[in-house]
């Protein structure tokens, strides 16, 4: 069976601070994989998506950028975070287009101070 | 406008209640939808699919979609408090598309 892990579950950073958030996805081989953050009360944002090994697609210019190095692990970065950074970041995996719907990772809580 | 509009809540039913969850949208492209649930502190999960307009059944739980009203309801029949948590519809055009549009999740409480 398929499972999909994230972490850390809770991070507290500085401002101005790096971030890595690592995905991984077993048991299937060349998902799509999907980064989103969720702000209380605003739904799911979607802020990248990637459709094999080195390819990104960007949803919404900002401080972030995220890279697939191997087939089922996907990475979420910052070189400098901002308060505005803060949220609840959730890594998904689709099966090509996902019109079956995605499967997410148990998600990331990140407070930027 | 949003694509899809939900009902934010929060919504608090009795044990044993019936509950309908609605999301309307505007695009009418849209031929695949879902619902998820999400606990507090959690991932979403996947609850169910449907593909154009029609009702699914599975358990407790009636997805209905009405294409020509753009109108998508989820039915939770004999409500349990784990049904507790927040719901969210999302949707797709289908084809090459790669992304879903969700809704903005409806908080729903089941009281003991």
């Amino acid at each position: 069976s398929q499972t999909i892990h994230q972490w850390p579950a809770t991070l507290v950073q500085p401002v101005g601070s790096p971030l890595s958030l690592e995905c991984t996805v077993e048991g299937t081989s060349n998902p799509n994989l999907y980064w989103y953050r969720q702000a209380a009360g605003r739904g799911l944002q979607l802020l990248f998506y990637s459709v094999g090994i080195g390819q990104i697609s960007s949803e919404v210019p900002q401080n972030l950028s995220a890279s697939r190095p191997q087939d089922r692990q996907f990475i979420l970065s910052s070189k400098k975070l901002l308060l505005s950074d803060s949220g609840f970041y959730l890594c998904a995996w689709s099966r090509d287009s996902g019109l079956r719907g995605y499967t997410f990772g148990s998600g990331t809580r990140l407070t930027v101070v | 406008q949003k694509e899809v509009e939900q009902d934010p809540g929060p919504l608090s039913v009795p044990e044993g209640a019936i509950v309908s969850l609605n999301c309307t949208y505007s695009n009418s492209a849209f031929q695949y939808f879902m619902w998820y649930r999400q606990y507090s502190r959690k991932g979403p999960e996947l609850l169910m699919y449907t593909y154009s307009s029609g009702n699914k059944e599975d358990g407790r739980f009636t997805a209905q979609v009405d294409k020509s009203s753009k109108y998508i309801s989820l039915f939770i029949r004999d409500s349990q408090p784990s049904d507790s948590a927040t719901y969210l519809c999302a949707m797709t055009i289908g084809g090459s598309a790669r992304q879903l549009t969700f809704g903005s999740g409806t908080q729903l409480t089941v009281l003991p």
